[in-house]
């Protein structure tokens, strides 16, 4: 069975601090999905990357970054200068291929202050 | 374009009650997720359907837990009777292909409290 691991519960920062969200996975097979998803205060979870298991390729979109490193089964995600709108709650998610579901960690509160 | 839509935002109900959960999916989206939020176990897959057809539902909790999708514009969850222990947000979600490959478009979620 596969499984997601964030450690992080709750991280604090103050504006401008770069931060990164840890998201550990298992899964025995070859091929998956690696996703991330963003929860702000309203409640609705919004899709952030996806990332399939053949492409370690590091990738940066503004802001945000992510590091998939198959070697250490993690698939990192940075937020550069952070902002308070940056405050939510982040989810990593795992899918099998040929499978719909999605396995969810159980998420990183990140708090931006002023 | 509207996204998924879900009524009622919020419930408040008495232990023993029936309540039903209400779901509008993306026009043109084959497949629909019920999934259900608690701080203690995280964001848990109920269940999905694939056009109106339930694929899986191993994550239903129990007999009184029921799930419908009549036509491909709406699915209902229903709980009967319900407990305290169901009291979570609940999301429905759907997307146009399988949720490997495809992005998962959520509603804004139900929150019940079961008194």
């Amino acid at each position: 069975a596969q499984k997601v691991t964030q450690a992080q519960t709750e991280i604090s920062v103050v504006e401008k601090e770069d931060v990164t969200l840890d998201c550990v996975y298992e899964t025995r097979d070859t091929t998956y999905y690696l996703f991330w998803y963003k929860q702000p205060p309203s409640g609705e979870l919004v899709f952030l990357i996806r990332r399939n298991s053949f492409d370690e390729q590091n990738e940066i979109s503004g802001r945000y970054s992510w590091n998939f490193q198959k070697s250490t089964s993690s698939f990192n995600f940075t937020i550069t200068a952070s902002q308070v709108v940056d405050s939510a709650v982040y989810f990593c998610a795992l899918s099998l291929s040929g499978y719909s579901t999605l396995t969810f960690g159980k998420g990183t509160m990140l708090l931006v202050s002023p | 374009d509207a996204g998924v839509i879900q009524s009622p935002r919020h419930e408040v109900t008495e232990m023993g009650q029936e309540v039903t959960l209400r779901c509008k999916p993306i026009s043109g989206h084959d497949y629909l997720f019920w999934y259900r939020q608690t701080m203690m176990r995280g964001l848990e897959l109920l269940i999905y359907f694939n056009n109106n057809v339930p694929i899986d539902d191993s994550g239903m909790p129990e007999d009184r837990f029921s799930a419908k999708m009549p036509n491909a514009s709406f699915s209902t969850l229903k709980i009967q009777p319900s407990e305290p222990r169901d009291s979570a947000v609940y999301f429905c979600a759907s997307s146009p292909i399988a949720g490997s490959t495809g992005e998962l478009f959520f509603g804004e979620g139900s929150r019940l409290t079961v008194l």
